[in-house]
């Protein structure tokens, strides 16, 4: 069965660095999703993306983040300027449908610890 | 705004028992979608069941199946025969296809579920 696939499973940075955080999404999937979990907490939509735009993003999806689908296949995530606070698990999801009709498949997670 | 409330932060079962998994939510609208999702120790969340509100009639996935009450805005997860595999966090999610927050899902806390042989 398909998959979403994320890479790296464990990303260690120092505060102030630049991240990029992976994805591939099921291939014929058209709308793409970022979460994140910090630790003992719920999982919190970041932003959706869809015909290569940002179809939506959280107060959390601040101007140190920003998404690209850099060719066919990847999806990513970057954060400028990490923060202690974005140490978080960062889930990317994917359907081939929008508004639930659909449903989101979610990848591994990156665990993303910033020192 | 939604919310997703799940009141029960660890809960363990007897293999082969059942268990129920409690969730209630807020929201304004008249059509939404809730989920159960499924995240088991190696990470991956797995949809369990999906139920849409504008159907009566209650989902079921095998041993898998809601309870979902509209008026009282709940939404409950029902494991019957409950097996070591079932081991799991378990997180409700609501969704709404219309306005400002379509297609996204809102999670609730989740809930640690522990099968015991």
């Amino acid at each position: 069965e398909p998959e979403v696939t994320q890479t790296p499973s464990h990303q260690v940075t120092q505060m102030g660095q630049e991240v990029i955080l992976r994805c591939v999404p099921i291939s014929n999937h058209l709308y793409f999703y970022w979460y994140r979990q910090i630790l003992g907490q719920k999982v919190e939509f970041l932003v959706s993306f869809y015909n290569n735009e940002i179809s939506e993003k959280s107060e959390i999806f601040d101007d140190q983040f920003s998404v690209e689908r850099p060719d066919g296949s990847n999806f990513t995530l970057k954060i400028r300027s990490t923060k202690l606070e974005d140490s978080a698990m960062y889930f990317c999801a994917s359907s081939d449908g929008g508004g639930g009709n659909q449903p989101q498949h979610f990848g591994d997670g990156t665990r993303l610890s910033i020192l | 705004a939604q919310t997703v409330t799940q009141s029960q932060p660890e809960m363990s079962v007897q293999e082969a028992e059942t268990v129920t998994l409690s969730c209630t939510y807020d929201t304004s609208e008249s059509n939404y979608y809730l989920f159960w999702y499924k995240q088991p120790p190696s990470r991956q969340m797995i949809l369990v069941i999906r139920q849409e509100a504008y159907k009566q009639q209650n989902a079921t996935e095998n041993r898998f199946s809601v309870n979902f009450q509209k008026a009282a805005k709940s939404f409950s997860l029902k494991i019957s025969d409950s097996q070591l595999g079932d081991t799991a966090m378990y997180f409700c999610a609501f969704m709404t296809p219309y306005g400002g927050s379509q297609g996204n899902l809102i999670f609730g806390k989740g809930t640690k579920l522990s099968v015991k042989p």
